[in-house]
């Protein structure tokens, strides 16, 4: 069993959506749990991170960490075409120096 | 700040040879993680540096080896190159928010493509 599991789509949704995406994992020790965000032929890059259970806002993201289901989500309001891209989720130990990552989920935001 | 550099950005070579790619990190920054992305796999962890030591290393074979530089510059090297080598190479620069215990951000290049035929 994969440390983080991602449903890999592809999610294919009209701009104006609500988007829902969402990872599991099975490590009670990871602390931080990230969003990555890659757009074709980039890196990823860092959309927010949350500590702990709970909920944390950053315009039209929300990330979502229940610990004691060990699932993690992330929403985007309103999405537009610009949203479109692969999101990697992402999760920290304390005391690791790599990151344990979900293989992505491509989304397509259909203007 | 510049971001992190990778080059060469587009590579292809044939099986049995070795490949050398080449990361400069944000300045400043210590750490340097690669990782490589491939369709089926996603990100998988190949090796951290942090001052010219090798903190940590992923289920990797010996094939796969890296090191680091005086001035924060990472090279990765993969020999006796195989078909499955095919990937995107990322190298990463990270840092730690809120000191030791914060989370382990990486910032990353826009990767370096290996093709293997």
């Amino acid at each position: 069993q994969k440390e983080v599991e991602q449903d890999p789509g592809p999610l294919s949704v009209p701009e104006g959506a609500i988007v829902s995406l969402n990872c599991t994992y099975s490590n009670s020790a990871f602390q931080y749990f990230m969003w990555y965000r890659q757009y074709s032929r980039k890196g990823p890059e860092l959309l927010m991170y949350t500590y702990s259970s709970g909920n944390k806002e950053d315009g039209r993201f929300t990330a979502q960490v229940d610990k004691s289901s060990k699932y993690i989500s992330l929403f985007i309001r309103d999405s537009q075409p610009s949203d479109s891209a692969t999101y990697l989720c992402a999760l920290d130990q304390t005391g690791a120096n790599n990151l344990f990552f979900g293989t992505g989920t491509r989304l397509t935001v259909i203007p | 700040k510049a971001g992190v550099t990778q080059t060469p950005r587009y590579l292809i070579k044939t099986r049995g040879q070795q490949v050398t790619l080449s990361c400069s990190p944000i300045s400043g920054h210590r750490s340097v993680s690669w990782y490589q992305q491939t369709p089926g796999q996603g990100l998988q962890f190949l090796f951290e540096y942090f001052s010219e030591t090798q903190r940590n290393k992923g289920n990797f074979p010996g094939r796969f080896s890296g090191r680091q530089f005086s001035n924060s510059r990472s090279e990765m090297n993969v020999s006796t190159l195989e078909l499955g080598d095919s990937a995107l190479y990322l190298c990463a620069s990270s840092w730690r928010t809120g000191g030791s215990s914060g989370a382990n951000v990486l910032t990353f290049g826009a990767g370096s493509r290996l093709t293997v035929l």
